[in-house]
Protein backbone atom coordinates (compact mmCIF):
# COMPACT_ATOMS: atom_id res chain seq x y z
CA UNK A 1 0.00 0.00 0.00
CA UNK A 2 1.24 3.54 -0.74
CA UNK A 3 2.15 5.73 2.21
CA UNK A 4 4.03 9.21 3.14
CA UNK A 5 6.30 9.39 6.12
CA UNK A 6 7.19 12.52 8.20
CA UNK A 7 9.36 11.41 10.97
CA UNK A 8 10.10 14.14 12.71
CA UNK A 9 6.63 15.22 14.72
CA UNK A 10 7.98 17.95 16.15
CA UNK A 11 11.63 20.15 15.40
CA UNK A 12 13.21 22.88 17.01
CA UNK A 13 15.90 25.31 15.10
CA UNK A 14 17.28 28.58 16.35
CA UNK A 15 16.55 31.61 13.83
CA UNK A 16 19.34 31.94 10.98
CA UNK A 17 20.52 28.17 10.96
CA UNK A 18 19.33 25.81 8.76
CA UNK A 19 16.31 23.37 8.52
CA UNK A 20 15.76 20.17 7.13
CA UNK A 21 12.69 18.06 7.13
CA UNK A 22 12.35 14.34 5.85
CA UNK A 23 9.62 13.20 3.84
CA UNK A 24 9.71 9.18 2.71
CA UNK A 25 7.05 7.37 0.57
CA UNK A 26 6.07 3.67 -0.38
CA UNK A 27 5.44 3.46 -4.00
CA UNK A 28 6.37 1.25 -7.24
CA UNK A 29 6.86 3.83 -9.22
CA UNK A 30 8.02 7.79 -8.92
CA UNK A 31 5.01 9.95 -7.75
CA UNK A 32 4.23 13.11 -7.31
CA UNK A 33 5.69 15.30 -4.66
CA UNK A 34 4.68 18.39 -3.17
CA UNK A 35 5.51 20.20 0.47
CA UNK A 36 2.89 22.32 1.79
CA UNK A 37 3.03 25.13 4.65
CA UNK A 38 -0.13 25.32 7.33
CA UNK A 39 0.66 28.81 9.46
CA UNK A 40 -2.38 28.83 12.61
CA UNK A 41 -5.36 29.39 11.15
CA UNK A 42 -4.59 29.10 7.65
CA UNK A 43 -5.16 26.94 4.99
CA UNK A 44 -2.08 24.51 3.45
CA UNK A 45 0.23 26.94 0.71
CA UNK A 46 2.04 25.38 -1.87
CA UNK A 47 6.18 25.38 -1.16
CA UNK A 48 7.17 23.58 -3.87
CA UNK A 49 6.32 20.69 -5.68
CA UNK A 50 8.05 17.65 -8.12
CA UNK A 51 6.73 16.08 -11.54
CA UNK A 52 10.26 14.99 -13.20
CA UNK A 53 13.52 16.15 -14.40
CA UNK A 54 16.33 17.62 -12.22
CA UNK A 55 15.39 16.55 -8.72
CA UNK A 56 16.79 19.79 -6.53
CA UNK A 57 13.55 21.89 -6.88
CA UNK A 58 13.72 25.51 -5.68
CA UNK A 59 10.79 26.84 -4.07
CA UNK A 60 9.14 29.98 -2.73
CA UNK A 61 9.95 31.57 0.43
CA UNK A 62 14.33 30.25 0.07
CA UNK A 63 13.30 26.76 0.22
CA UNK A 64 14.63 23.77 -1.82
CA UNK A 65 13.98 20.07 -1.73
CA UNK A 66 15.62 17.35 -3.12
CA UNK A 67 14.17 14.12 -4.75
CA UNK A 68 16.06 10.99 -3.48
CA UNK A 69 15.03 7.79 -5.90
CA UNK A 70 17.06 5.31 -4.45
CA UNK A 71 15.97 6.26 -1.05
CA UNK A 72 12.38 7.26 -1.71
CA UNK A 73 12.78 10.63 0.13
CA UNK A 74 11.92 13.90 -0.92
CA UNK A 75 13.44 16.42 2.04
CA UNK A 76 12.95 20.11 2.53
CA UNK A 77 15.39 21.84 3.64
CA UNK A 78 16.55 25.73 3.84
CA UNK A 79 20.06 27.20 4.54
CA UNK A 80 18.63 29.94 7.15
CA UNK A 81 15.72 29.99 8.81
CA UNK A 82 13.58 33.05 9.76
CA UNK A 83 11.49 33.31 12.62
CA UNK A 84 8.13 33.69 10.33
CA UNK A 85 9.07 30.37 9.41
CA UNK A 86 7.68 28.65 12.19
CA UNK A 87 4.53 26.83 11.00
CA UNK A 88 3.71 22.82 10.44
CA UNK A 89 5.10 21.85 7.29
CA UNK A 90 3.68 18.63 5.16
CA UNK A 91 4.43 17.03 2.55
CA UNK A 92 1.84 15.38 0.25
CA UNK A 93 2.18 12.70 -2.66
CA UNK A 94 0.34 12.48 -5.49
CA UNK A 95 -0.38 8.46 -6.66
CA UNK A 96 -2.68 9.06 -9.21
CA UNK A 97 -3.41 10.70 -12.61
CA UNK A 98 -6.60 11.99 -10.83
CA UNK A 99 -4.52 14.48 -8.86
CA UNK A 100 -5.19 12.49 -5.39
CA UNK A 101 -3.29 13.31 -2.21
CA UNK A 102 -1.76 11.60 0.34
CA UNK A 103 -0.42 13.73 3.06
CA UNK A 104 2.15 13.20 5.87
CA UNK A 105 1.26 13.63 9.88
CA UNK A 106 3.13 16.95 9.09
CA UNK A 107 6.21 18.29 11.10
CA UNK A 108 5.82 21.07 13.53
CA UNK A 109 8.65 23.89 13.32
CA UNK A 110 9.59 25.83 16.19
CA UNK A 111 11.63 28.94 15.52
CA UNK A 112 13.79 30.00 18.73
CA UNK A 113 15.45 33.71 18.56
CA UNK B 1 -7.43 35.51 -8.66
CA UNK B 2 -9.25 35.17 -5.95
CA UNK B 3 -8.74 31.95 -4.20
CA UNK B 4 -10.58 29.37 -2.86
CA UNK B 5 -13.65 30.46 -0.40
CA UNK B 6 -15.12 28.60 2.61
CA UNK B 7 -17.62 29.24 4.96
CA UNK B 8 -18.32 29.54 7.49
CA UNK B 9 -15.14 29.54 9.04
CA UNK B 10 -15.75 28.30 12.16
CA UNK B 11 -18.80 25.99 13.85
CA UNK B 12 -19.71 24.79 17.69
CA UNK B 13 -22.74 22.19 17.10
CA UNK B 14 -23.75 19.35 19.46
CA UNK B 15 -23.91 15.69 18.56
CA UNK B 16 -26.55 14.66 16.36
CA UNK B 17 -27.08 17.97 14.70
CA UNK B 18 -26.46 18.70 11.22
CA UNK B 19 -24.01 20.67 9.42
CA UNK B 20 -23.41 22.49 6.41
CA UNK B 21 -19.81 23.88 5.30
CA UNK B 22 -19.75 25.46 1.56
CA UNK B 23 -17.11 26.13 -0.58
CA UNK B 24 -16.55 27.95 -3.87
CA UNK B 25 -13.68 27.20 -5.59
CA UNK B 26 -11.40 28.91 -8.26
CA UNK B 27 -12.80 29.91 -11.35
CA UNK B 28 -11.54 27.43 -13.86
CA UNK B 29 -10.77 25.31 -11.86
CA UNK B 30 -12.86 21.57 -12.75
CA UNK B 31 -11.31 19.73 -9.63
CA UNK B 32 -12.89 20.04 -6.31
CA UNK B 33 -11.57 18.38 -2.97
CA UNK B 34 -13.01 17.67 0.57
CA UNK B 35 -10.51 16.80 2.83
CA UNK B 36 -10.88 16.24 6.82
CA UNK B 37 -7.30 17.41 8.96
CA UNK B 38 -8.05 16.14 12.15
CA UNK B 39 -5.86 18.18 15.75
CA UNK B 40 -1.82 16.57 14.94
CA UNK B 41 -2.57 14.93 11.51
CA UNK B 42 -2.40 15.52 8.15
CA UNK B 43 -5.55 16.61 5.73
CA UNK B 44 -7.02 13.33 4.52
CA UNK B 45 -9.15 13.22 1.16
CA UNK B 46 -13.08 12.45 1.52
CA UNK B 47 -14.45 13.34 -1.69
CA UNK B 48 -13.10 14.35 -4.88
CA UNK B 49 -15.38 15.98 -7.94
CA UNK B 50 -14.63 16.47 -11.64
CA UNK B 51 -16.42 19.68 -12.92
CA UNK B 52 -19.94 17.48 -10.76
CA UNK B 53 -19.02 14.04 -11.30
CA UNK B 54 -17.31 11.89 -8.09
CA UNK B 55 -13.50 10.56 -8.87
CA UNK B 56 -13.14 9.58 -5.57
CA UNK B 57 -15.33 9.34 -2.57
CA UNK B 58 -13.81 5.92 -1.10
CA UNK B 59 -12.75 7.66 2.17
CA UNK B 60 -16.40 9.52 2.66
CA UNK B 61 -18.42 8.25 5.75
CA UNK B 62 -21.42 7.84 3.64
CA UNK B 63 -23.72 6.93 6.35
CA UNK B 64 -23.37 10.71 7.93
CA UNK B 65 -21.31 12.82 5.09
CA UNK B 66 -23.05 14.27 1.89
CA UNK B 67 -21.57 16.29 -0.51
CA UNK B 68 -22.65 17.84 -3.85
CA UNK B 69 -21.10 20.27 -6.81
CA UNK B 70 -24.04 21.04 -8.36
CA UNK B 71 -23.35 22.50 -11.72
CA UNK B 72 -19.85 21.92 -11.97
CA UNK B 73 -18.99 25.60 -8.93
CA UNK B 74 -19.80 25.91 -5.60
CA UNK B 75 -19.80 22.42 -3.41
CA UNK B 76 -21.18 21.76 -0.29
CA UNK B 77 -20.00 19.19 2.44
CA UNK B 78 -22.83 17.79 5.07
CA UNK B 79 -22.70 15.79 7.93
CA UNK B 80 -25.59 14.51 9.71
CA UNK B 81 -25.86 13.71 12.18
CA UNK B 82 -22.61 14.86 13.84
CA UNK B 83 -20.58 12.69 16.09
CA UNK B 84 -17.77 14.01 18.65
CA UNK B 85 -15.16 12.36 16.84
CA UNK B 86 -16.09 14.80 13.67
CA UNK B 87 -14.38 17.69 15.11
CA UNK B 88 -11.69 18.73 12.93
CA UNK B 89 -10.83 21.58 10.05
CA UNK B 90 -12.67 20.86 6.99
CA UNK B 91 -10.61 21.93 3.68
CA UNK B 92 -11.47 22.69 0.39
CA UNK B 93 -8.79 22.88 -2.60
CA UNK B 94 -9.54 23.07 -6.22
CA UNK B 95 -7.22 22.30 -9.19
CA UNK B 96 -6.85 22.77 -12.68
CA UNK B 97 -4.25 20.67 -13.25
CA UNK B 98 -2.19 18.39 -10.35
CA UNK B 99 -1.79 21.69 -8.16
CA UNK B 100 -4.44 22.43 -5.77
CA UNK B 101 -5.34 25.28 -4.21
CA UNK B 102 -6.56 25.09 -0.71
CA UNK B 103 -9.08 27.37 1.25
CA UNK B 104 -8.76 29.00 4.80
CA UNK B 105 -10.52 25.64 6.29
CA UNK B 106 -13.84 25.47 8.11
CA UNK B 107 -12.69 24.42 12.18
CA UNK B 108 -15.80 22.26 13.44
CA UNK B 109 -16.00 21.73 16.85
CA UNK B 110 -18.68 19.17 17.99
CA UNK B 111 -19.63 18.76 21.65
Amino acid sequence: AQSVTQPDIHITVSEGASLELRCNYSYGATPYLFWYVQSPGQGLQLLLKYFSGDTLVQGIKGFEAEFKRSQSSFNLRKPSVHWSDAAEYFCAVGFDSWGKLQFGAGTQVVVTP
Amino acid sequence: EAGVAQSPRYKIIEKRQSVAFWCNPISGHATLYWYQQILGQGPKLLIQFQNNGVVDDSQLPKDRFSAERLKGVDSTLKIQPAKLEDSAVYLCASSRQTEQYFGPGTRLTVT
